[in-house]
């Protein structure tokens, strides 16, 4: 599976919107893009993911560069509890996804 | 619908000693995974199973078995412990199919000593 790369770490202040990127510039035709969180002392839990098109779900919203080289995260109005490690993940699907270190976000109060 | 259930929570071990990590699923999802994950680092994939009866090494399996004799349970075995399988386990599951979601259990602390 082709490598992602995340900043790693960001700051952000309660109530504003958060914006996480990802870089994978050598992502193949079939890569979704699956981001998961893990919330300190919790196992990861799904965000969202997406192939082509922009995704919105309750907890995010997943914008796709037209080239899919790149992806953004959307977290819409932050707050503490959305202080967690962000894994930003390409898989052709989700049976064998590989983490790296993703990108550990601060909420300030 | 309890998810993924791992047992025990947190274990001390002393090197040399045996144990099995256990971990079940009631969501009858064909894929369950484990995997590990050191402080400060991602998760790494230890062994995975797409059905009863079959399973594959992943990143890092060594010193470790597993087995999938049903579709809700997937153990995980420690032999010979080492210092450097001082670790939080995860289980997880998929139900399966392309870009689905993985569910991820609470997490077993293992400390060897």
């Amino acid at each position: 599976d082709a490598k992602t790369t995340q900043p790693n770490s960001m700051e952000s202040n309660e109530e504003e919107p958060v914006h996480l990127p990802c870089n994978h510039s050598t992502i193949s035709g079939t890569d979704y893009i699956h981001w998961y969180r893990q919330l300190p002392s919790q196992g990861p839990e799904y965000v969202i993911h997406g192939l082509t098109s922009n995704v919105n779900n309750r907890m995010a919203s997943l914008a796709i560069a037209e080239d899919r080289k790149s992806s953004t995260l959307i977290l819409h109005r932050a707050t503490l509890r959305d202080a967690a490690v962000y894994y930003c993940i390409l898989s052709k699907g989700a049976q064998k996804l590989v983490f790296g270190q993703g990108t550990r976000l601060t909420i300030n109060p | 619908n309890a998810g993924v259930t791992q047992t025990p929570k947190f274990r001390i071990l002393k090197i040399g000693q045996s144990m099995t990590l256990q971990c079940t699923q009631d969501m009858n999802h064909n894929y369950m995974y484990w995997y590990r994950q050191d402080p400060g680092m991602g998760l790494k994939l230890i062994y995975y199973s797409v059905g009863a009866g079959i399973t594959d090494k992943g990143e890092v399996p060594n010193g470790y078995n597993v087995s999938r004799s049903t579709t809700e349970d997937f153990p995980l075995r420690l032999e010979l412990a080492a210092p450097s399988q001082t670790s939080v386990y995860f289980c997880a599951s998929l139900r399966g199919g392309t870009g689905n979601t993985i569910y991820f259990g609470e997490g077993s602390w293992l400390t060897v000593v």
